[in-house]
């Protein structure tokens, strides 16, 4: 089967850095995405990798290994406002998303 | 430019009630999806659309049904509720063709109470 794995839930502080894993098994890969998604809100799209090694965008970074099935997002310099659910998906071989449950960061002042 | 919009954004059905949910976008998008998103689980994909006319089967579409008549829009019913269609549920577009990532925009949710 398919499987997306992250942490359930996770706790850092203000102005500090956070490392958010996701490993997953699929049937195939065309691109993995991370979304955030506020409690109550819709999720927004955050970043795309499809090759491996490390997209950067501002204070949110995005790191992908194809061959350990592993990626990370990593957000620096963290604000109040980053408290949120970090989705990761990934995009089978038939370009369906599979998706992980989310992980859940807390940002404690 | 409202992007994807959703309604109602609650509801409260009893058993064996029926309704439909509507999503609209206007990004003049190919794809069109429905997600349910349950505690503890990841987004699961009820039903979803390539085109005007169009309509495919997801991860979970017993006791759904969805209609794509025009392009913009994209109906999921429920035709007789049961407590276990409980959930958020998450209209999306995409279109991949452009080239870019396919990222899928999301409406802003809709929330089913099935008593």
């Amino acid at each position: 089967g398919q499987n997306i794995d992250q942490p359930t839930e996770m706790t850092a502080t203000e102005g500090a850095i956070v490392q958010i894993n996701c490993t997953y098994q699929t049937s195939g890969f065309n691109g993995l995405f991370w979304y955030q998604q506020h409690a109550g809100e819709a999720p927004t799209f955050l970043s795309y990798n499809v090759l491996d090694g490390l997209e950067e965008k501002g204070r949110f970074s995005s790191f992908l290994s194809r061959s350990k099935g592993y990626s990370y997002l990593l957000l620096k310099e963290l604000q109040m406002k980053d408290s949120a659910s970090y989705l990761c998906a990934v995009k089978d071989s038939n370009y369906q998303l599979i998706w992980g449950a989310g992980t859940k960061l807390i940002i404690k002042p | 430019n409202a992007g994807v919009t959703q309604t109602p954004k609650f509801r409260v059905l009893k058993t064996g009630q029926s309704m439909t949910l509507l999503c609209a976008q206007d990004m003049n998008h190919e794809y069109m999806y429905w997600y349910r998103q349950d505690p503890g689980m990841g987004l699961r994909l009820i039903h979803y659309s390539v085109g005007e006319g169009t309509t495919a089967k997801g991860e979970v579409p017993d006791g759904y049904n969805v209609s794509r008549l025009k392009k913009q829009n994209f109906l999921l019913g429920l035709e007789s509720a049961a407590p276990s269609q409980t959930s958020v549920y998450f209209c999306a577009s995409s279109d991949p063709g452009t080239g870019e990532t396919g990222e899928l925009f999301f409406g802003e949710g809709s929330r089913l109470t099935v008593l």
